[in-house]
């Protein structure tokens, strides 16, 4: 069964940077698509990165264009999100989601992300 | 405003069948899978039905999916307590080369 544990949330004042990492077990990371998901407090979910299973195919949300970079160590088992220039509006948990062969996303328990003053 | 438009609630009596909407465009639901999530209060999200109309091990039966054209529905039948629950849909966009969720939808077991 997939297993993703994200870490490296907190609390943070406005164009302050932090970065996320998601540890994967249980299963051949390296075969797995691979996605970050936020949810802003009492909101739905918002798609914000994928990167191919090599990492050679990255994409991202508009609203994070620019300001955050997706990448992934496969020898670690490793996801992570650089996220710069931190606004209140990226207030959410954030989680890491994988999926192979178009079976849909295995989600992690989420790492919560604060940015205020 | 999402891309996939969903009712933002829905309700029914134990036992009762229930649906829930998910529109899209030629873009996103019109050329690839839908996929359904379930997120219990205070849980991550769960995959509840994937391609469309696929359920994973352990889901149960009660929960299928459907698709024609740019909308797709899930069907909870023989609705339980334990189902009250958000729902969302999700599906790749290929003129946004992203996923796409819809608003999601809260259900109520009354």
């Amino acid at each position: 069964e997939v297993h993703l544990v994200e870490s490296g949330g907190g609390l943070l004042q406005p164009g302050g940077s932090l970065r996320l990492s998601c540890v994967a077990s249980r299963f051949i990371f390296s075969t797995y698509e691979m996605n970050w998901v936020r949810q802003a407090p009492g909101k739905g979910l918002e798609w914000i990165s994928y990167i191919s299973s090599s990492g050679s195919s990255i994409h991202y949300a508009d609203s994070v264009k620019g300001r955050f970079t997706i990448s992934r160590d496969n020898a670690k088992n490793s996801l992570y999100l650089q996220m710069n220039s931190l606004r209140a509006e990226d207030t959410a948990l954030y989680y890491c989601a994988g999926y192979y062969n178009r079976g849909g996303f295995s989600w992690g328990q989420g790492t919560l992300v604060t940015v205020s003053s | 405003q999402s891309v996939l438009t969903q009712p933002p609630s829905a309700s029914g009596t134990p036992g009762q069948r229930v649906t829930i909407s998910c529109s899209g465009s030629s873009s996103n639901i019109g050329v690839n899978f839908v996929y359904w999530y379930q997120q219990l209060p205070g849980a991550a999200p769960k995959l509840l039905i994937y391609r469309s109309n696929q359920r994973p091990s352990g889901v149960p039966d009660r929960f299928s999916g459907s698709k024609s054209g740019t909308s797709a529905s899930l069907a909870i039948s023989g609705l339980r307590s334990e189902d009250e629950a958000d729902y969302y849909c999700a599906g790749w966009d290929d003129s946004l080369s992203g996923w796409v969720f819809g608003g999601g939808t809260k259900l109520t077991v009354l």
